[in-house]
């Protein structure tokens, strides 16, 4: 079962935060986040491993709750280059398949 | 560039036909992924190569489906009797750097896009 993401979209003003829950009914070894331009292959941010890590990547950073099986991605004083729609895949392992979400659409304005 | 590239990176076809896609991953990554995504949904697994195994295969997966990587270096896709169903974006991603670390970091390819006619 894909894991679900909220919300589907979010409008931004340049400079503003926003975060993006993605949240699996089974248990979780690691979360992956990626964001994908228009007509472009989904690029890496950053992954997240059960025990409840929190990683940063410039002013996006993320955070895995182990016990509700949920991760967040924050935003932070987005900017313009942050337009995108954001993936969450989970892994159920340390290796193999990911099970991505629907993806949240971001639209940074200026 | 050592990223994960593929190709064609476009094509067209009719419905019926045979095409074959390319993968070549980032160099010395040992895993490679299939997946298809279609518009306004996130990629969906097909199978999964470690070296040359194909170790996992998605059972949405039909028979007209068939992956291989025979050196464990470049893989291809090919879907025989193409529907319209099979338009989509495939997309490549390899792995192996951090994968010792627990860390399967998926690196994605620029992907093939196709369309049945």
């Amino acid at each position: 079962q894909q894991p679900v993401q909220s919300p589907q979209a979010v409008i931004l003003r340049e400079g503003e935060d926003a975060v993006i829950n993605c949240s699996s009914s089974k248990a979780l070894y690691s979360v992956h986040w990626y964001r994908q331009k228009h007509g472009e292959a989904p690029v890496f941010l950053m992954i997240l491993l059960k025990g409840g890590e929190q990683k940063g990547h410039e002013k996006i950073s993320a955070s895995f709750n182990e016990k509700k099986q949920q991760s967040s991605l924050y935003l932070t004083a987005s900017q313009l280059s942050y337009s995108g729609t954001y993936f969450c895949g989970t892994g159920l392992r340390s290796w193999g398949k990911l099970q991505f979400g629907a993806g949240t659409q971001v639209v940074v304005t200026p | 560039d050592t990223g994960v590239s593929q190709d064609p990176r476009h094509k067209i076809t009719k419905r019926g036909q045979n095409v074959t896609f390319r993968c070549d991953p980032i160099s010395e990554h040992n895993r490679l992924y299939w997946y298809r995504q279609t518009l306004g949904q996130g990629p969906e697994f097909l199978t999964y190569f470690q070296n040359e195994a194909q170790l996992e295969k998605s059972r949405l997966l039909s028979d007209r489906f068939s992956a291989e990587r025979p050196k464990g270096s470049f893989s291809t896709l090919e879907i025989q009797r193409t529907e319209q169903g099979d338009s989509a974006m495939y997309l490549c991603a390899s792995s192996g750097e951090q994968v010792l670390a627990g860390r399967d970091e998926q690196f994605f390819g620029p992907g093939t896009r196709l369309t049945v006619l």
